[in-house]
C-alpha cells in the first residue's frame, strides 16, 4: 500500500482568496487523483495528474479554477483559485502505484470552509 | 458511461451480527475493477476489499467478503461480527480496467452510512 499525506488538513479562507492543497507519497506512483467530497455526498474526481503531462479535467471542472501540478512521481498540488462558499468541501488525493489495474489508496482529505 | 447505485443510504447492525451492504454498476466494459472503501468520521478512506471481474471467486478480507454477481452486475459486501470501528460511510467504487477508457478513475456510490450498536 501506498501512505499519503495531505497538507493543510482543513483551512477556513476568505471569498476571492486561492489555497494550494499538496499531496505526499511515501513512494513512487505514476497516478495521481484529485477528488471532491461536498458534505454528506459521494466523491467526484476533478482531474487525473500524471508526472510529465497535463493534468486531465473532468467536465465541469477547469484548469484555470483548479489548477494542479505534477512535479515529480510522488508529489502534487492542487489550487482552488478565486474561492467562493460553493468551494466548501473536502478535497482528497489518491494514488495507484504503477498501472490501471492498481488500487488506489487516499489521503486524509483537506476540509475547506470559504466564508 | 458507468454507473454505481447504492440503494441503502442508512443501514444499522447490532454489535456481533451480520450486515449486508448492497452495490449495483451499469458498464457495457468486460473487464473491471470494483472495490469497497470505508470512510469513518476521520474522513480518511479506508480500502476495503478489492475485486477483480475476472475472478469468479469472490473476494474476502478477515470479517468482509463480498457477493460478486457479474451477470446481475451487482457487489454486496458482508460484514461479520460486527465491531463498533466498523461504524462509517462505506463507498462502492468501479475503475475500468480499459487503458483507454477513464484513466483508472474511479466511479464512486452514493455511500451507505453503517451504525453499529452495542
Amino acid at each position: 500500500s501506498a501512505v499519503i499525506s495531505q497538507k493543510p488538513s482543513r483551512d477556513i479562507c476568505q471569498r476571492g482568496t486561492s489555497l494550494t492543497i499538496q499531496c505526499q507519497v511515501d513512494s513512487q506512483v505514476t497516478m495521481m487523483f484529485w477528488y471532491r467530497q461536498q458534505p454528506g455526498q459521494s466523491l467526484t474526481l476533478i482531474a487525473t495528474a500524471n508526472q510529465g503531462s497535463e493534468a486531465t479535467y473532468e467536465s465541469g471542472f477547469v484548469i484555470d479554477k483548479f489548477p494542479i501540478s505534477r512535479p515529480n512521481l510522488t508529489f502534487s498540488t492542487l489550487t482552488v483559485s478565486n474561492m467562493s462558499p460553493e468551494d466548501s468541501s473536502i478535497y482528497l488525493c489518491s494514488a495507484g502505484r504503477t498501472t490501471y489495474t492498481d488500487t488506489q489508496y487516499f489521503g486524509p482529505g483537506t476540509r475547506l470552509t470559504v466564508l | 458511461a458507468q454507473t454505481v447505485t447504492q440503494s441503502q443510504p442508512e443501514m444499522s447492525v447490532q454489535e456481533a451480527e451480520t450486515v449486508t451492504l448492497s452495490c449495483t454498476y451499469d458498464t457495457s466494459e468486460s473487464d473491471y475493477y470494483l472495490f469497497w472503501y470505508k470512510q469513518p468520521p476521520s474522513r480518511q478512506m479506508i480500502l476495503v476489499i478489492r475485486q477483480e471481474a475476472y475472478k469468479q471467486q469472490n473476494a474476502t478480507e478477515n470479517r468482509f467478503s463480498v457477493n460478486f454477481q457479474k451477470a446481475a452486475k451487482s457487489f454486496s459486501l458482508k460484514i461479520s461480527d460486527s465491531q463498533l470501528g466498523d461504524a462509517a460511510m462505506y463507498f462502492c467504487a468501479y475503475r475500468s480496467a480499459w487503458s483507454g477508457g477513464s484513466q483508472g478513475n474511479l466511479i464512486f456510490g452514493k455511500g451507505t452510512k453503517l451504525s453499529v450498536k452495542p
